[in-house]
């Protein structure tokens, strides 16, 4: 069965830190992964995508990796701002299947 | 904004009323896509329409109906619903639809719908 697990589940870091959010998956046969961010009481927004050949893709402070082979994707935020506080949501997508979501991490930046 | 739109943002109903989630695309994609998010659980998707034809219905009860009039709009028609119904209801909207194929969804903010 198709599965995505990310943790931690919540993380609270104070502005201006870094933090590192984990996603492991069982989906396959894979195709691509993308990180999305959900700002309270809106819908989820795509911040990155991946596909099995690419390693790190940056977007601003946000930077994506994958390990195809442990089948493990991280998100790392630099410098972190108030407004980063939100959930973030790893999406994996298998050939010829459906999306597979994860239950989210709910990061918190305090002044 | 995300060029997608739903209404109403906040929805509080009975279990015997009869109401409707509108959602509308200023994208010009052709996929639209009902999900329910639920508190510490994976968006769970529900319908999807592909040019005005559902294609996907993930054993959704049937006490959810969806419309899809053309390919901007797209309705949830809700009657009898259960305290367990009560979620955060998310539109989205895509170029095209594909299982596997990559096309980035836009989703809107959102209904919370709460079943009393």
């Amino acid at each position: 069965k198709n599965q995505v697990e990310q943790s931690p589940q919540s993380l609270i870091i104070l502005e201006g830190k870094n933090c590192t959010l984990q996603c492991n998956y069982t989906v396959s046969p894979f195709s691509n992964l993308r990180w999305y961010k959900q700002d309270t009481g809106r819908g989820p927004v795509s911040l990155t995508i991946m596909t099995f050949s690419e390693n790190t893709k940056s977007n601003g402070r946000y930077t994506a990796t994958l390990d195809a082979d442990t089948k493990q994707s991280s998100l790392h935020i630099t410098a972190s701002q108030l407004s980063d506080s939100a959930s973030y949501i790893c999406v994996v997508s298998a050939i010829q299947e459906k999306l597979t979501f994860g239950t989210g991490t709910r990061l918190t930046i305090i002044p | 904004e995300t060029g997608v739109t739903q209404t109403p943002r906040h929805l509080v109903m009975g279990m015997t009323n009869k109401k409707s989630l509108k959602c509308e695309q200023h994208l010009g994609h052709n996929a639209m896509y009902w999900y329910k998010q639920s508190a510490k659980k994976p968006l769970e998707l529900m319908f999807v329409y592909n040019f005005k034809e559902q294609t996907e219905n993930n054993s959704v009860p049937s006490r959810f109906s969806p419309e899809c009039p053309n390919s901007s709009h797209l309705f949830l028609h809700l009657h009898t619903l259960q305290p367990e119904d009560s979620a955060l209801y998310l539109c989205a909207s895509s170029q095209g639809y594909l299982p596997g194929q990559d096309y980035e969804q836009y989703f809107g903010p959102g209904t919370r719908l709460t079943v009393t």
